[in-house]
């Protein structure tokens, strides 16, 4: 139980154009979900916390308006980097929880990289 | 500051022998301390889920254990294999009231079990 389903494993991108990757829960509702990035050989990184019916909550240095977060059911997050650039290659994983601060359940992640 | 420190940073074992990873933290208050697996390009995975009075959890090959008044934890895995090259995080969680869960991740230790 507890599947987090993520899509794209991977995308190559141009530099501006706006990609989506998203993250599903296949077997449970997932009232909060969490985005993270990691560089090559760095720790996850949290961006943004995703709750389902209301805005995200994005953490400091996070541009919200370039990394847009939609929650709009309780199995689909969505993070749309929006004008991507090439700083913006990076491993986005996401992860859900039913519970806050308990069953975290990872995404494969998604392999960006933009050229 | 909650921090999480890992170590050794890398590590490289031949197969069939033993291997220990150690982390520290200074994260307060305390909710619990996972293990994750994460193999290059993919999402962790959970090994081990410990709360405050729990002093050893095991999944198989791996044991981890706890010592909640040095604030130290250790994953210990048995007889390594192959598959078990990978990047091993400690992610301790900081429960604060009961509000959503704070994961402070641990940088990894990369481990490169050889034939």
């Amino acid at each position: 139980g507890a599947v987090v389903s993520q899509h794209p494993s991977w995308v190559i991108c141009k530099s501006g154009t706006s990609v989506k990757i998203e993250c599903r829960s296949l077997d449970f509702q997932a009232t909060t979900m969490f985005w993270y990035r990691q560089f090559p050989k760095q720790s996850l990184m949290l961006m943004a916390t995703s709750n389902e019916g209301s805005k995200a909550t994005y953490e400091q240095g996070v541009e919200k308006d370039k990394f847009l977060i939609n929650h709009a059911s309780l199995t689909l997050s969505t993070l749309t980097v929006t004008s991507a650039h090439p700083e913006d290659s990076s491993f986005y994983i996401c992860s859900a929880s039913v519970r806050p601060g308990y069953g975290y359940t990872f995404g494969s992640g998604t392999r960006l990289t933009v050229v | 500051k909650n921090q999480v420190e890992q170590s050794p940073q890398s590590l490289i074992i031949l197969e069939g022998k033993n291997c220990t990873l150690q982390c520290n933290y200074t994260v307060s208050p305390f909710s619990n301390l996972r293990w994750y697996k994460q193999d290059t390009g993919r999402g962790p995975v959970s090994l081990t889920i410990m709360t405050f009075s729990e002093n050893t959890k095991s999944n198989g090959r791996y044991t981890a254990t706890l010592d909640a008044d040095t604030k130290q934890s250790s994953l210990h895995i048995t007889a390594s294999q192959l598959s078990d090259s990978a990047s091993y995080i400690c992610v301790v969680s900081a429960d604060y009231g009961g509000s959503q869960g704070n994961l402070i991740f641990g940088k990894g230790t990369k481990l490169s079990v050889k034939p």
